[in-house]
């Protein structure tokens, strides 16, 4: 079964606006951690957000947040005033053993001008 | 500044042949990972280990092995090389606490002819 849902192969955005892009999960653990990845076309895997299913507080790391429902099983990663530098494929993960995670196929954003 | 490096970054071999994909990290870190990603797929864990001596099989195992004598280095060998392996290899490292992020080598980009 699919851990990591990604729904949205692409999205488009233009720039200085706010996008969201989907992610939801499946565990059944009460312990685990959800990751968001990007990797522009150079092709390097860049950390961008982490929520643990604990905590209270949606994640915010400068423009991004995390979009944390943990009833619906989702965390949408939330980027605000959208960047050029901001198209790249995005991954959502889910680490619900001890280390190893589970990629999504990931969403391509492309930001206009 | 510690780092994780992998080689060599594009490497072109013929079906058959042994090919070892290098993983290096300066981290100092007990967990590493191989990752492949392919179109479509996402990125899908091979193998990974949680400290020296210690390897263990991931989703997409099979053809694949590695081996741990130091914490350092990762070599991922592919025993005997099929074009189904023709992907995009990552390595990736991580402390060895529950939620700490992945840190990414720059990839290797291989080809089976």
């Amino acid at each position: 079964a699919q851990k990591i849902t990604q729904t949205q192969p692409g999205m488009f955005v233009q720039e200085k606006e706010a996008v969201t892009l989907d992610c939801t999960y499946d565990t059944s653990d009460q312990s685990y951690g959800l990751f968001w990845y990007k990797q522009p076309s150079s092709g390097e895997m860049i950390f961008l957000i982490y929520q643990g299913s604990y905590d209270e507080q949606n994640a915010t790391e400068g423009r991004y947040s995390l979009n944390f429902q943990k009833a619906r099983k989702s965390a949408n990663l939330v980027i605000s005033a959208s960047q050029l530098g901001d198209s790249a494929m995005y991954f959502c993960a889910m680490r619900d053993g001890y280390s190893t995670l589970t990629f999504g196929k990931g969403t391509m954003l492309l930001v206009s001008p | 500044d510690a780092e994780i490096t992998q080689s060599p970054r594009h490497k072109i071999t013929e079906t058959g042949r042994q090919v070892t994909l290098a993983c290096h990290q300066t981290w100092n870190h007990n967990n590493m990972f191989w990752y492949r990603q392919d179109l479509g797929h996402g990125l899908r864990l091979i193998h990974y280990s949680y400290g020296v001596q210690d390897t263990n099989k991931g989703e997409v195992s099979d053809g694949y092995s590695v081996s741990r004598s130091n914490t350092e280095d990762l070599p991922l060998t592919l025993e005997s090389a099929a074009s189904s392996q023709t992907s995009v290899y990552f390595c990736a490292s991580s402390e060895s606490t529950r939620h700490n992020e992945q840190f990414f080598g720059p990839g290797t980009r291989l080809t089976v002819l």
